[in-house]
């Protein structure tokens, strides 16, 4: 059974850094579409970004320049590095994967949460 | 593309057929939806991709239709497990994602 399973989430001050993992088994990074999404309290699902399986990626403009996707492959786990974090970062972060598409998400994980504040 | 979802909430009893709207702000290219089911505190399920396609596993109670602007997740019979919120994905432009559809339990 493929199961992804996110860490990282915490409360961060504006301005500062975060990063997020998520483990994977069953279910092979290095050769699938990962990507993150988020969800705010109370709004809708937000595609964060993707890392096509030949390791292209792809940022929503609200993250571009401040957020990074990556992949480690030895250890099976997608990253995302989130620095410059705002307020409006706060939110539930999942993490997913799809071996056919990068633009819908067959597998996902619960989520971690972060909470951007001072 | 903007995603709206229709209705909010839906409440139903096991058994009743579910019907669920998402209607996109202008065409949705070659069919390109998806359709997710979320529960608290689970991993949301993909259901339903390319407007109608079913993704493996998914039961065939599940089924999706439409094209253009207006599609559609029907439930044929709902069982205790489907009551959940469902939400559409457009991918023909930026992944955006409808505001969901609550289906509870009458």
């Amino acid at each position: 059974e493929v199961q992804l399973v996110e860490s990282g989430g915490d409360l961060v001050q504006p301005g500062g850094s975060l990063r997020l993992s998520c483990a994977v088994s069953s279910f092979t990074v290095g050769d699938n579409h990962m990507t993150w999404l988020r969800q705010a309290p109370g709004r809708r699902l937000e595609w964060v970004a993707t890392m096509y399986a030949g390791g292209i990626t792809y940022y929503a403009d609200s993250v571009k320049g401040r957020f990074t996707i990556s992949r480690d492959i030895s250890k099976n786990t997608l990253d995302l590095q989130m620095n410059s974090l705002r307020v409006e970062d706060t939110a539930l972060y999942l993490c997913a994967g799809d071996c056919c598409s990068p633009y819908h998400f067959g597998h996902w994980g619960q989520g971690t949460r972060v909470t951007v504040s001072s | 593309i903007v995603l709206t979802q229709s209705p909010g909430t839906l409440s139903l009893s096991p058994g009743e057929r579910a019907t669920l709207s998402c209607r996109a702000s202008q065409s949705v290219t070659s069919g390109y939806l998806a359709w997710y089911q979320l529960k608290p505190g689970q991993a949301p399920r993909l259901l339903i991709y390319h407007a109608s396609a079913r993704a493996p596993g998914i039961p065939d109670r599940f089924s999706g239709s439409g094209s253009g602007t207006d599609f559609t997740l029907t439930i044929s019979r709902l069982e205790p497990e489907d009551f959940a919120v469902y939400y559409c994905q457009e991918y023909s432009n930026l992944r955006m994602f409808g505001q969901g559809t609550k289906v509870e339990m009458k």
